[in-house]
């Protein structure tokens, strides 16, 4: 079946350093990624999408761009704030099915 | 667009006691999905719903787990002789009806006793 494999965390890093949080995938067919994060003591909010190859999302000066020959899908930000950090959820969809794969996240924490 | 709400965001109950939540989606999105999420896991999908019908179930939803939506709005989730390995975050989300971009509520938090 589907998987998302992600970096395991938590990350720490310090104010305007850059990011990269690794993704990669397991699926059938040709699904949209995700990236979710997740604030503490909030629900999950969509933070970048792409739905096919060489796509790249983009948001908030965070960038994934979809890599169907690797299956990757890898988080980037040039520099990091302390507001960002947060646990980040890289995720699928379809591939032949309708339920989204998450990976188990990562926690980022970025100090000042 | 109000966004997914979910009520209560927090439920403490003791073994064996009945729980339910609700969960309010956006309001066009005719897809509906609950998800559970464990302490330092990705949420993990129970079941969704494509209007009224209750398209797939999970083999995580044992039988004391029901979920209704009888009318095509809102939907709810039952929990009944809830154990101490119920306790997680139940999260819903709605979308439009095609596999598109899951919107996601601010989840209801169950610990149980």
């Amino acid at each position: 079946g589907n998987s998302v494999t992600q970096m395991e965390g938590p990350v720490t890093l310090s104010e305007e350093a850059f990011l990269t949080i690794n993704c990669t995938y397991t699926a059938t067919g040709y699904p949209s990624l995700f990236w979710y994060v997740q604030y503490p003591g909030e629900g999950l909010q969509l933070l970048l999408k792409a739905t096919k190859a060489d796509d790249k999302g983009s948001n908030k000066g965070f960038e994934a761009t979809y890599r169907k020959e690797t299956t990757s899908f890898h988080l980037e930000k040039g520099s990091v704030q302390v507001s960002d950090s947060a646990v980040y959820f890289c995720a699928l969809l379809g591939g032949m099915e309708d339920k989204i794969i998450f990976g188990k996240g990562t926690r980022l924490h970025i100090l000042p | 667009d109000t966004g997914v709400s979910q009520n209560p965001r927090h439920k403490i109950t003791k073994r064996g006691q009945n729980v339910t939540f609700r969960c309010d989606p956006i309001s066009e999105h005719n897809r509906l999905y609950w998800y559970r999420q464990t302490l330092g896991q990705g949420p993990e999908f129970l079941t969704y719903f494509q209007n009224e019908a209750q398209l797939e179930k999970s083999r995580l939803l044992s039988d004391r787990f029901s979920a209704e939506r009888p009318k095509g709005s809102f939907s709810t989730l039952e929990i009944q002789r809830t154990e101490q390995g119920d306790s997680a975050m139940y999260l819903c989300a709605s979308s439009l009806p095609v596999v598109d971009t899951q919107y996601f509520g601010p989840g209801t938090r169950l610990t149980v006793l």
